[in-house]
């Protein structure tokens, strides 16, 4: 089955720098990626997902990039802020399908500096 | 809309009592899947099902526990008897796919059962 590892499992960064999570992943057929985040006391949120067509998405602050060839996939936020401070997840699948599942990371604490 | 309902919030039982954790998903979604969260572990997919039907329960520990979905608005997850191991949070999530049941989950805010 497949396998998602992710790294670092903490980070700290100060207010308005970048910041980086990286994530591999084991099965080649894999071809759907997205990140969660959770904030303290809640379930995990959806913030962004790319496709294996696609080798770059962003949305604001926030983007996402797929090296298909290596299996890695990384989240970078910029310009960070004392929200973006939580627990963020990769995860990984095999598309659409009724029998395809998510297989998460391990998780990164991010701690935004002020 | 309201977003996935957990109930309750926190659950406090003594060992080998029976524990029943509930869900309403959002309207319209057709997929709901039941996870575990702990330290050790961290998120672990006990069972999903697609329009009420049960699709994959491989993640379910134990005969100890069953989920069941009576209808499109509500899901059970059930855990007769407890034991501490069990203690963990516990999330139900979501998703409008009918034929895509990995894309776009909602979580609830989770239910954090402790085992004494």
């Amino acid at each position: 089955g497949e396998n998602v590892e992710q790294h670092p499992s903490t980070l700290s960064v100060q207010e308005g720098d970048s910041a980086v999570i990286k994530c591999t992943y084991s099965d080649s057929a894999s071809n759907y990626f997205p990140w969660y985040k959770q904030e303290l006391g809640k379930g995990p949120q959806l913030i962004i997902d790319i496709r294996s067509n696609v080798g770059e998405k962003k949305d604001q602050r926030i983007a996402v990039t797929l090296n298909k060839t290596a299996k890695h996939f990384s989240l970078h936020i910029t310009e960070t802020q004392p929200e973006d401070s939580a627990v963020y997840f990769c995860a990984a699948s095999k598309g659409r399908g009724v029998d395809e599942k998510l297989t998460f990371g391990t998780g990164t604490r991010l701690t935004i500096i002020p | 809309d309201a977003g996935v309902i957990q109930s309750p919030r926190h659950e406090v039982t003594e060992m080998g009592q029976e524990v029943t954790l509930r869900c309403k998903p959002i309207s319209g979604h057709n997929s709901l899947f039941w996870y575990r969260q702990t330290m050790m572990r961290g998120l672990e997919l006990l069972i999903y099902f697609n329009n009420n039907v049960p699709i994959d329960d491989s993640g379910m520990p134990e005969d100890r526990f069953s989920a069941k979905m009576p209808n499109a608005s509500f899901s059970t997850l059930k855990i007769q008897p407890s034991e501490p191991r069990d203690s963990a949070v516990y999330f139900c999530a979501s998703s409008p796919g009918l034929f895509a049941t990995n894309e776009k989950l909602f979580f609830g805010s989770g239910t954090q059962l402790s085992v004494l």
